[in-house]
């Protein structure tokens, strides 16, 4: 079945370590998507990607990072520049064409030990 | 910068009853409207996505409405369920990049 896997499901991350999130999609999307929810909030956008290869920073892009090397993968890093990491991250992908709705991943819990 | 609210921000409503809650934003830069729905350690499935002034759409005992002359969206369910507790959220696609308002929650009383 298509879809977006997201791994892991949750995820650990010491001072000073850097941490990738994995986001796969068979759909044929274009265009992917980071998004990170915090307890009360809605889903604000981090980084987003309409092609391979290119990427845009999105409203809380800083001590964060990602690639889009491939159509069906959009890795995110938390680096430790991001001070405050502990959210729930969802990633996301839309096809172009048309009016089509985002398709979403079940998200990757990060917490800090 | 584009501002997508929702309202209320929380409702609780009896099993049975019908209610409907509001998605505003601004009316320029729009390309079309998105409603999700958001249950909780799911992730958010898509119920619609409107593009046309007056679009209405339905999916079983949900609807939306768009007014995107006046910049806003309306959702209603019909008799609701306890099933359909969640949080539904709105967003306005703005040229592939959806601006999200923060939600409704709503819980249904037995």
């Amino acid at each position: 079945d298509g879809g977006i896997t997201q791994s892991p499901k949750y995820l650990f991350r010491k001072e000073g370590q850097n941490v990738t999130l994995s986001c796969e999609q068979n759909l044929n999307h274009d265009a992917m998507y980071w998004y990170r929810q915090d307890p009360g909030q809605g889903l604000r956008l981090i980084y987003y990607s309409q092609i391979v290869n290119d990427f845009q920073k999105g409203d809380i892009a800083e001590g964060y990072s990602v690639s889009r090397e491939k159509k069906e993968s959009f890795p995110l890093t938390v680096t430790s520049a991001q001070k405050n990491p502990t959210a729930f991250y969802l990633c996301a992908s839309m096809g172009r064409t048309g009016n089509q709705p985002q398709h979403f991943g079940d998200g990757t819990r990060l917490s800090i030990l | 910068i584009l501002n997508v609210e929702q309202s209320p921000q929380s409702l609780h409503v009896q099993e049975g009853d019908s209610t409907n809650f509001t998605c505003s934003f601004p009316s320029s830069n729009f390309y079309a409207l998105h409603w999700y729905r958001w249950e909780t350690a799911k992730s958010p499935e898509a119920l619609f996505v409107m593009t046309l002034n007056g679009d209405e759409k339905k999916k079983g005992r949900i609807s939306a409405t768009l007014n995107t002359k006046e910049g806003y969206s309306y959702l209603y369910i019909k008799g609701s369920q306890p099933e359909d507790s969640a949080t539904y959220l709105c967003a306005v696609d703005s040229n592939y990049q959806l601006i999200w308002g923060a939600g409704t929650k709503l819980i249904i009383k037995p």
